[in-house]
Parts: structure tokens; sequence; C-alpha cells
């Protein structure tokens, strides 16, 4: 049973544009959610966090929209940069637990 | 780098084997996790602690067992090895093992032959 999904493994886009990664949960006991960026021979390195009293969450090039009616959060970067290349995984946690669910993540390519 | 260490960084045994891996948390952090990632996974946690007590299970087999030392570093001991235990093991710590970030290590990469 997959708590957290990512549903597309892959994604491609132009340099200086708009990715958007996607992540929907079915745990509706969750309520903070993260997502990792991880390059290859390395851990997962923590990117951006959003609890569930707030719909947006924003850092720089990156912003965390959560809509908790349907259950879904995306990863907005903006310009998307070669260096940001990288597979992303969306975790979720909460319901008294602090362990992490993680999806499959989602290799982005930045095409320069 | 992310102040968590992880040893050794690649590992090759045969099945039946046992293994031990070893988590230095970053420091003053109290909680050590511990996550596996498959071929074919995401990662998924195995087990946590926070301050030597173990604090929450997750899909961790019964070959597998964990402990925390009083100087806060972790080690992770997986016996009776089969050949679908190989993955990447990533241990992560965070300050007090509560919605605080984790911050992970580089993984230790595991084969069994």
């Amino acid at each position: 049973d997959q708590q957290v999904k990512q549903n597309s493994p892959s994604l491609s886009v132009q340099e200086g544009r708009i990715s958007i990664l996607n992540c929907d949960y079915t745990n509706s006991m969750f309520d903070y959610f993260l997502w990792y960026k991880k390059y290859p021979a390395e851990g997962p390195t923590f990117l951006i966090s959003i609890s569930s009293i707030k719909d947006k969450n924003e850092d720089g090039r990156f912003t965390v929209f959560l809509n908790k009616s349907a259950k879904h959060l995306s990863l907005h970067i903006v310009p998307s940069q070669p260096g940001d290349s990288a597979v992303y995984f969306c975790a979720a946690t909460g319901a008294g637990s602090y362990q992490l669910t993680f999806g499959k993540g989602t290799k982005l390519s930045v095409i320069p | 780098d992310s102040g968590v260490t992880q040893t050794p960084k690649h590992l090759i045994t045969a099945t039946g084997q046992r293994v031990t891996l070893r988590c230095s948390p970053r420091s003053g952090d109290l909680s050590v996790y511990w996550y596996q990632q498959s071929l074919d996974q995401g990662l998924q946690f195995l087990i946590q602690y926070y301050n030597g007590e173990e604090r929450a299970k997750g899909n961790i087999l019964e070959r597998f067992s964990a402990q925390q030392f009083p100087d806060l570093h972790s080690e992770l001991n997986l016996s009776s090895l089969e050949l679908g235990d190989s993955a990447l093991y990533f241990c992560a710590s965070s300050v007090s093992g509560g919605k605080d970030t984790q911050y992970f290590g580089p993984g230790t990469r595991l084969t069994v032959l």
C-alpha cells in the first residue's frame, strides 16, 4: 500500500522554464510534507517543507503547494537550471509518527 | 555535506553472512533513523532511535537489528543475508526526533552475492 505516490518517474524541462513535480498521498493523517533532492552516489538533501496549516511555502526558486482536499502537493522550480537535474522525493509524516514515508521519486532532467 | 557520516561506503558479502553498518549523526542531533532503498522501491523506513532508545519501528526484518550508543552513533546489524537484502542503506539524523528536518548520510551500498 503506497501512501505517497509520485506518478511521473521522469520529467524533462528546458533550462529557464518551470519544472513542476507532483505528489499524491492517501493517508489523511499526514500533516507535514517535505521534498528531498538526490544526486547519484549521495544521500537525499532536504529542499523544502510545508505544514498542513499552510497551502504554500516558498524558498528562492522553489515553491511547494499543498491541496489538502485533493491530497496533492507539487514542487515548482522557477527558473529551472541544469544543476537541478536530480531525483526528487516527496515525503510525508504525521499521525503521531515522525518517520518519513517517501514516494518513489521523479527524475528531473533540465536541458541546457 | 550533511554532517552525517556512514561507513563503509560499499560492502560486498555472501548470502548467510552478517554485516554491521555504522552511522555518526550530525553534532547535536539526538535522533537517528535508518532507511533502505532497493532497486525498485523508494526509501523505506526501518527504525528510529532517540537518545539511545528505540522510538519507532517500520518495515524492519527480524534478521535486522539496530542500536544507538551513548555517544549517539548508531549501528545497523544485518544477519543471515539474502540476495534481496542488496540495497542502499541510509542513515539520517535530526535534532529532536520530532517534526524537524532529517539530514541524510551518503549511504552504504550493500551487495549480497
